[in-house]
């Protein structure tokens, strides 16, 4: 099975910051990864899909960059509501595997 | 407008059973690969079953494999997960996904307490 680790478990920055979040496949998933947004008591809600596609109204300050195994997420400048819990997820082979997610915090 | 509604959590005995089901509408539930997703709380997401449209291909992750079983009713627009032999670990909120060339759909989720 596929596992992937995401890294930091959890960031604080200032508001305008430029932040990275990193997930790591263990072994090569193409470009089938998606990263999540999930605010306290929602339902995911998906932001980047293939790796580096941005979802249909999310703001252009997320990004994604990868392929393989190695995958990276940005927020170009944090905004106050950017405050949640971020996560990668693979999609090429079942089980579909998340990372234990990232807790972005405002310093 | 595409929406996922879950239902049938509550409050179960350990060992216990319950069927979770997921209504769709707002578009041809027929057409798309559904998953179950779940969250213990506190805790990150972890994908629990999948099936296609067709039904044809069902996976599930090994912690529920055996004990967890997904199904759909495309007549009816319905997902489902019976969930038998019930433990404590079960306990979370389960959420149901729609795949198409994106998982952009999510259920509100369903909470499914385990406990005695």
């Amino acid at each position: 099975d596929i596992q992937m680790t995401q890294s930091p478990s959890s960031l604080s920055a200032s508001v305008g910051d430029r932040v990275t979040i990193t997930c790591q496949a263990s072994q090569d998933i193409r470009h089938y990864l998606n990263w999540y947004q999930q605010k306290s008591g929602k339902a995911p809600k998906l932001l980047i899909y293939e790796a580096s596609n941005l979802e249909t109204g999310v703001p252009s300050r997320f990004s994604g960059s990868g392929s393989g195994t190695d995958f990276t997420f940005t927020i170009s400048s944090l905004q106050p509501e950017d405050i949640a819990t971020y996560y990668c997820q693979q999609y090429d082979n079942p089980p579909f595997a998340f990372g234990g997610g990232t807790k972005v915090e405002i310093k | 407008e595409v929406q996922l509604v879950e239902s049938g959590g509550g409050l179960v005995k350990p060992g216990g059973s319950l069927r979770l089901s997921c209504t769709a509408s707002g578009f041809i539930f027929s057409d798309y690969n559904m998953n179950w997703v779940r969250q213990a709380p506190g805790k990150g997401l972890e994908w629990v079953s999948f099936i296609s449209s067709s039904s044809f291909y069902i996976y599930y992750a090994d912690s529920v494999r055996g004990r967890f079983t997904i199904s759909r009713d495309n007549a009816r627009n319905s997902l489902y997960l019976q969930m038998n032999t019930l433990t404590a670990e079960d306990t979370a909120v389960y959420y149901c996904a729609r795949v198409g060339s994106r998982w952009s759909y999510w259920g509100r989720g369903i909470l499914v307490t385990v406990s005695s």
